[in-house]
């Protein structure tokens, strides 16, 4: 079992819709991260946590919108996506910023 | 030109066979090399984790880095069917300021083993 869980696996939404997207690490790490997986493209980075501060916003655009309470969980709110949106949406974890990251499996997004 | 190459493949091996699976890169700064597998429907799933130059061994698994030439490998021995999976290679400069966490990633290789 993974130690990065992400809810839900799939997700289907209007383009007018809001949903949010969760991810909890039980790893006790210090670092999360959402990543963008799509076809034929290498892994997008778009939000970096340490300690639950935003250290990075990789020029993603406010239609998305994280959120990291603790250090084990982080949100990925969703409002008013386009097509392009849709994707595979990962969540990862690390000790800190040069460490290995761990991947949860994934919300595979699609926006109608 | 992208800061890390990788060849996408697809690659088709038979059982038992080695497999070599490669990545470049174009920036210097990079210090941290790391090897994912990701099945299909997973996420990544760290293989092998590197600093700087040199080769490490993990059962099977063999990765190489070879800084000089902004090249390294992942090598697999006596593959199986289950290694059929997708490998990212990924790399990081020295963690702080703005390149706190920040991974680039290659395409990924596809690869199948088959029996």
């Amino acid at each position: 079992e993974t130690g990065v869980t992400q809810t839900p696996r799939h997700l289907v939404m209007g383009m007018t819709n809001k949903k949010s997207l969760k991810c909890e690490q039980h790893l006790g790490h210090n670092a999360m991260y959402w990543y963008k997986q799509s076809a034929k493209k290498p892994l997008e980075l778009m939000f970096v946590y340490s300690l639950e501060e935003r250290v990075e916003n990789n020029s993603v655009p406010s239609r998305f919108s994280p959120e990291c309470p603790n250090s084990s969980h982080l949100f990925l709110h969703l409002h008013t996506l386009q097509p392009e949106d849709s994707a595979l949406y990962l969540c990862a974890s690390s000790l800190s910023g040069n460490q290995p990251q761990h991947f949860g499996d994934g919300t595979r997004l699609s926006i109608l | 030109q992208k800061e890390v190459e990788q060849d996408p493949g697809p690659l088709s091996v038979p059982e038992g066979a080695i497999v070599s699976l490669n990545c470049t890169y174009s920036n210097s700064a990079f210090q941290y090399f790391m090897w994912y597998r990701q099945y299909s429907r997973k996420g990544p799933e760290l293989l092998m984790y590197t600093y700087s130059s040199g080769n490490k061994e993990d059962g099977r698994f063999t990765a190489q880095v070879d800084k000089s030439s902004k090249y390294i490998s992942l090598f697999i021995r006596d593959s199986q069917p289950s290694d059929s999976a997708t490998y990212l290679c990924a790399m990081t400069p020295r963690a702080g300021g703005t390149s706190y966490g920040k991974l680039t990633f290659g395409q990924g290789t596809i690869l199948t083993v088959h029996p």
